[in-house]
């Protein structure tokens, strides 16, 4: 069964860091592209960051690239996203999800996510 | 503002059929076969539906169907349920700076 856990969410103040990690389980996770998509409070899911499974490349929404960092570990089978200089804006849910086999394809199973606060 | 355009609600009665589309352009659903839609109920995760255009993963029923024409994709339900009842967003990989685009999502209610 696949499983997808996140963890590190919680509250930052504005211009912080946080690193937000999603273990995974159930599948053969150097494989598969991830992604993270996040959902601010009542509002609609917004696609953050994707990154393939063999090369690893990595890909950014505009409004995250030059301050959040995806990676991965498949030796801990975990995604990672490194979040600097948050804004008020980037407080959400953040969901962890499996791609396909490249980042292009479907999300087909997604954590229960983690909510970042951004306030002072 | 999203870049792909979706209603923001359809309505519709238990057993009938509905068409949910998602508007983009040449750049993103029109270019690409990599549009999926999800269902998402309140408080929960969402669930992938259909992926590229048309096939369903295993486990979602066949009341649910995905298609393409031009820029704009649908997913239609037939056979309405209780259950149906959720949001739908879509989404599409395009060759913007942004590589991957959702649709603002849509709430069904069923009558």
């Amino acid at each position: 069964e696949v499983q997808l856990l996140e963890s590190g969410g919680g509250l930052v103040q504005p211009g912080g860091s946080l690193r937000l990690s999603c273990a995974a389980s159930g599948f053969t996770f150097s494989t598969y592209a991830m992604s993270w998509v996040r959902q601010a409070p009542g509002k609609g899911l917004e696609w953050v960051s994707g990154i393939s499974g063999s090369y690893s490349s990595t890909y950014y929404a505009d409004s995250v690239k030059g301050r959040f960092t995806i990676s991965r570990d498949s030796s801990k089978n975990t995604l990672y996203l490194q979040m600097n200089s948050l804004r008020p804006e980037d407080a959400a849910v953040y969901f962890c999800a499996k791609g396909a086999l490249t980042v292009a394809g479907g999300l087909d199973y997604w954590g229960q996510g983690t909510l970042l606060t951004v306030s002072s | 503002q999203s870049a792909l355009t979706q209603p923001a609600s359809v309505s519709e009665s238990p057993g009938q059929s509905i068409t949910i589309s998602c508007t983009g352009t040449r750049n993103d659903v029109g270019g690409y076969d990599f549009v999926s839609w999800y269902q998402q109920h309140p408080g929960k995760a969402p669930k992938l539906m259909i992926y590229e255009v048309t096939n369903r993963p295993s486990g979602v029923p066949d009341r649910f169907s995905g298609s393409k024409s031009g820029n704009t994709a649908s997913l239609t339900i037939s056979g309405l349920q209780a259950d149906d009842e959720a949001y739908y967003y879509c989404s599409s990989w395009t060759s913007s700076s942004t590589p991957v685009a959702f649709g603002g999502g849509t709430k069904l209610t069923v009558l």
